[in-house]
């Protein structure tokens, strides 16, 4: 079993729906959450990032995090053509090593 | 952009070569850790340098080795390489130390062994 398991997808979702990624975890010592873009042929480019349960929002972005059940989500509100990419959740143990343990990736298109 | 800068940006080698790829971090960052992302898959980590001393290692073989330079950039060497080491190699650049901080990655160095 994987450290990290996403949904691979793909995902495909009408211009303006609200989009829903997750990625399930199974190491309880992993206490800081990234979510990551990546365009083809690019590298991941950092969305959010937190280290407590809860929400966190940034704009359009809205990143939740569970650690009872070892569960994270990225919500998009309004989603848009130009957010059509790879979507990465990423996250690292506390301390001072900075290793982040990534899912595979869930691809999204949104359709205009 | 993240200010994080790979090179090269392709590359083509031939089986059993040696290859060195190169990464700057952003400016006022110390920390580098490297990444291997093969086609349809996350990134997996290789190795992190944290003031110029390695500091955390994957589950990769010796021949993939590195380096951090005094003012913080790094190269990933890889010896004997072989056609399953074709990938996206990316760099990520931190600020290390106490507390956690956001690690911002290159744009990657495509790896081609034929």
């Amino acid at each position: 079993q994987k450290e990290v398991e996403q949904d691979p997808g793909p995902l495909s979702v009408p211009e303006g729906a609200i989009v829903s990624l997750n990625c399930t975890y199974s190491n309880s010592a992993f206490q800081y959450f990234m979510w990551y873009r990546q365009y083809s042929r690019k590298g991941p480019e950092l969305l959010m990032y937190t280290y407590s349960s809860g929400n966190k929002e940034d704009g359009r972005f809205t990143a939740q995090v569970d650690k009872s059940s070892k569960y994270i989500s990225l919500f998009i509100r309004d989603s848009q053509p130009s957010d059509s990419a790879t979507y990465l959740c990423a996250m690292g143990p506390s301390g001072s090593a900075r290793q982040l343990t990534f899912g595979s990736g869930t691809q999204l298109t949104v359709l205009p | 952009e993240t200010g994080v800068t790979q090179s090269p940006t392709h590359l083509i080698k031939t089986r059993g070569q040696q290859v060195t790829l190169r990464c700057s971090s952003q400016s006022g960052h110390n920390t580098v850790s490297w990444y291997q992302q093969a086609l349809g898959q996350g990134p997996q980590f290789i190795f992190q340098y944290y003031r110029e001393e390695e500091n955390g290692r994957g589950n990769f073989p010796p021949r993939f080795s590195g380096l951090q330079f005094p003012n913080y950039s790094s190269e990933l060497n890889v010896n004997a390489l072989e056609l399953d080491d074709s990938a996206l190699y990316l760099c990520a650049s931190s600020l290390g130390g106490q507390g956690i901080t956001e690690a911002f990655f290159g744009q990657g160095t495509r790896l081609t062994v034929v």
